[in-house]
């Protein structure tokens, strides 16, 4: 069965510094990536996503994701830190033939310090 | 266009009363699902539809758990009796079918049982 595991549940970096939340995928066949982030009492919103095409993904809010098949790795990153950017993350996979059902990992808070 | 509305936002009841949670997916998509979150088991699929059928429910608790689309502009979460391990925020999402893993999530709803 698919899973994603995020490394740490809570990064904190300083405003303008490089943000990097880690997420490795478990997949026999090639999935659907997906990041979310989630304001405080809020749904989840989506970032980007990764449905084979380009392996570098650019999404909302200056985030990319680069998918590494021989890493089974997803990871989200951002080139500067800004306070608004203080919320959880959520990495998630999908098999289309499963009905696309997404399954999510634990989340990483994400901290901005000033 | 408005996005998936949930309803109530707070719920407070005492175990074993009956929950209701409803919800309103955005117009046209043809998936709808319900999560729940809580601190301990992060983000947990519980059931979803296509078009107004029940296609997984084996993330759903226990029997205590039942969920409805009688059409495709509206759901509901139904707990009865509740416990307090049914604290959680449920989240209902919606998405179409061509994009997968695109889901559009409510606000949610906030339970507490005391």
């Amino acid at each position: 069965a698919q899973s994603v595991t995020q490394l740490g549940s809570h990064v904190s970096v300083s405003e303008g510094a490089l943000v990097l939340l880690r997420c490795n995928y478990s997949s026999s066949v090639p999935p659907y990536l997906f990041w979310y982030v989630q304001y405080p009492n809020q749904g989840l919103q989506l970032l980007l996503k990764y449905t084979s095409a380009a392996t570098l993904v650019k999404g909302i809010n200056g985030f990319e994701a680069e998918f590494k098949k021989s890493e089974t790795s997803f990871h989200l990153t951002k080139p500067s830190a800004h306070m608004s950017d203080a919320a959880e993350y959520f990495c998630a996979v999908s098999l289309d033939n499963q009905g696309g059902k997404l399954i999510f990992g634990q989340g990483t808070e994400l901290s901005v310090k000033p | 266009d408005a996005g998936v509305i949930q309803s109530p936002r707070h719920e407070v009841t005492e175990m074993g009363q009956e929950v209701t949670l409803r919800c309103k997916p955005i117009s046209g998509h043809d998936y709808l699902f319900w999560y729940r979150q809580t601190m301990m088991r992060g983000l947990e699929l519980l059931i979803y539809f296509n078009n107004n059928v029940p296609i997984d429910d084996s993330g759903m608790p226990e029997d205590r758990f039942s969920a409805k689309m009688p059409n495709a502009s509206f759901s509901t979460l139904k707990i009865q009796p509740s416990e307090p391990r049914d604290s959680a925020v449920y989240f209902c999402a919606s998405r179409r079918t061509a994009n997968t893993g695109e889901l559009f999530f409510g606000e949610g709803s906030r339970l507490t049982v005391l």
